[in-house]
């Protein structure tokens, strides 16, 4: 059985950092591509990141390019993404998401979400 | 790049069928056929219930389709039930510029 736990979040000042993990169990975590999907409260879904399998290709949404970084560490099974310069609109359950681009599937397994603050 | 359009709402009586839609541009819909729709109940991380345009994943059920025209694809629900009350939002790739940009999302209602 897939499984994806988030892990990270919680309440930070404008302007500060915070690092959201995603352990990955139940299929070979580096043969996929991974994404970082978000959702302000009560608000719609938005792409966040992509991240090919070994990690040499990554993408950004304009909203986060330059404040924030994935990464991934197939020996661990786990995907991250730290986030400096936070703001209040970064605010955000932040779910990791199995993709397959090739199908058009952004995710085809989710996480639970990690849910950030940001707020003073 | 601006969010793919969807109605807010849709509803229907069960046994029904209702389509939502989501309309893109010749940059993402319309270029590529590579649109999946996601289904979210509240408080649950979304689900995939149609990648590529029309295919379903192993498991969902086949009262669900989709399809695509032009720069809107589209989501159909057949017969209806009180399970299919979530939020649904479709998602197109756009390009290595700007890579995916998901749906305005809708909200399905099961009168």
């Amino acid at each position: 059985e897939v499984q994806l736990v988030e892990s990270g979040g919680g309440l930070v000042q404008p302007g500060g950092s915070l690092r959201l993990s995603c352990a990955a169990s139940g299929f070979t975590f580096s043969s996929y591509e991974m994404n970082w999907v978000r959702q302000a409260p009560g608000k719609g879904l938005e792409w966040v990141s992509y991240i090919s399998s070994s990690g040499s290709t990554i993408y950004y949404a304009d909203s986060v390019k330059g404040r924030f970084t994935i990464s991934r560490d197939n020996a661990k099974n786990s995907l991250y993404l730290q986030m400096n310069s936070l703001r209040a609109e970064d605010t955000a359950v932040y779910y990791c998401a199995r993709a397959e681009s090739d199908r058009g599937a952004v995710g085809v397994d989710w996480g639970q979400g990690t849910l950030v603050t940001v707020s003073s | 790049q601006s969010a793919l359009t969807q109605p807010a709402s849709v509803s229907g009586s069960p046994g029904q069928s209702i389509t939502i839609s989501c309309t893109g541009t010749s940059s993402d819909v319309g270029s590529y056929n590579l649109v999946s729709w996601y289904q979210q109940h509240p408080g649950k991380a979304p689900k995939l219930m149609i990648y590529e345009g029309s295919k379903r994943p192993s498991g969902v059920s086949n009262r669900f389709s989709g399809s695509k025209s032009g720069n809107t694809a589209s989501l159909t629900i057949s017969g209806l039930q009180a399970e299919d009350e979530a939020d649904y939002y479709c998602c197109s790739y756009a390009g290595s510029s700007t890579f995916y940009v998901f749906g305005t999302g809708t909200k399905v209602t099961v009168l």
